[in-house]
């Protein structure tokens, strides 16, 4: 069945420290990958997305994703994270064929926590 | 400004009492959708249309109704509201359904069915 699983609910960093929050999808054709952020109480925010070409995108808020198509992953990344950054992230894909073409399949979130 | 409007953004209502959703956009999107959104289940799409008069079921669309007379309105129906469709509701667009373009979001409706 076609999915995409963000395996990590809920994560943790310090303020100034790394962050990776995972993304992997099961679809026989590389989708188009977009990440977005959801504040409390807000609506969604792109951050990025990737269609073809440089598989590292760059996106807002010092954000970044690599696409992996060896391992189906379109994991986001930032170096060093800021309290506001506190937020559900949401990874969604498009198919690229098929009959489901305008959908957008998301992912189940991953609650980000910052400590100060 | 380029944006999708929903309304109500807030709704507190009781089971059996039809209730409708708005969402307008402005942008002459010819692909619309509704998701609904959960704790832990992420967004699932309800119904989405791929232009006027042209409207077809997401992955879970019992309970709703939606119509598309017009480009820019997408209603969202619930002729029988019930608790399990207590939700936090988006609106979205795109402008058409093979755009690789991203999703423009509504802010989003959060009803309460008692």
């Amino acid at each position: 069945a076609q999915s995409v699983t963000q395996p990590d609910i809920h994560i943790t960093v310090s303020e100034g420290a790394s962050l990776e929050l995972r993304c992997n999808y099961s679809y026989g054709a590389t989708p188009y990958l977009f990440w977005y952020v959801q504040s409390p109480g807000q609506g969604l925010q792109l951050l990025l997305k990737y269609f073809s070409g440089d598989t590292l995108v760059q996106g807002i808020k010092g954000f970044e994703a690599e696409f992996k198509r060896s391992q189906s992953s379109f994991n986001l990344r930032k170096p060093s994270v800021h309290w506001s950054d506190a937020a559900e992230y949401f990874c969604a894909v498009k198919l690229v064929r098929g009959s489901t073409l305008g959908r957008l399949y998301f992912g189940r979130g991953t609650q980000l926590t910052v400590w100060p | 400004e380029a944006q999708v409007t929903q309304n109500p953004r807030y709704l507190i209502t009781v089971t059996g009492k039809k209730l409708t959703v708005t969402c307008s956009q402005n942008m002459n999107h010819e692909y619309m959708s509704w998701y609904r959104q959960d704790p832990g289940l992420g967004l699932r799409q309800i119904y989405y249309s791929m232009n006027v008069e042209v409207t077809d079921k997401g992955d879970v669309p019992e309970g709703y109704k939606v119509s598309r007379k017009e480009k820019r309105n997408f209603p969202l129906i619930l002729e029988s509201p019930s608790p399990n469709q207590t939700s936090l509701y988006f609106c979205a667009s795109r402008e058409t359904e093979l755009s690789n373009q991203p999703q423009h979001f509504g802010d989003g409706t959060r009803l309460s069915i008692l």
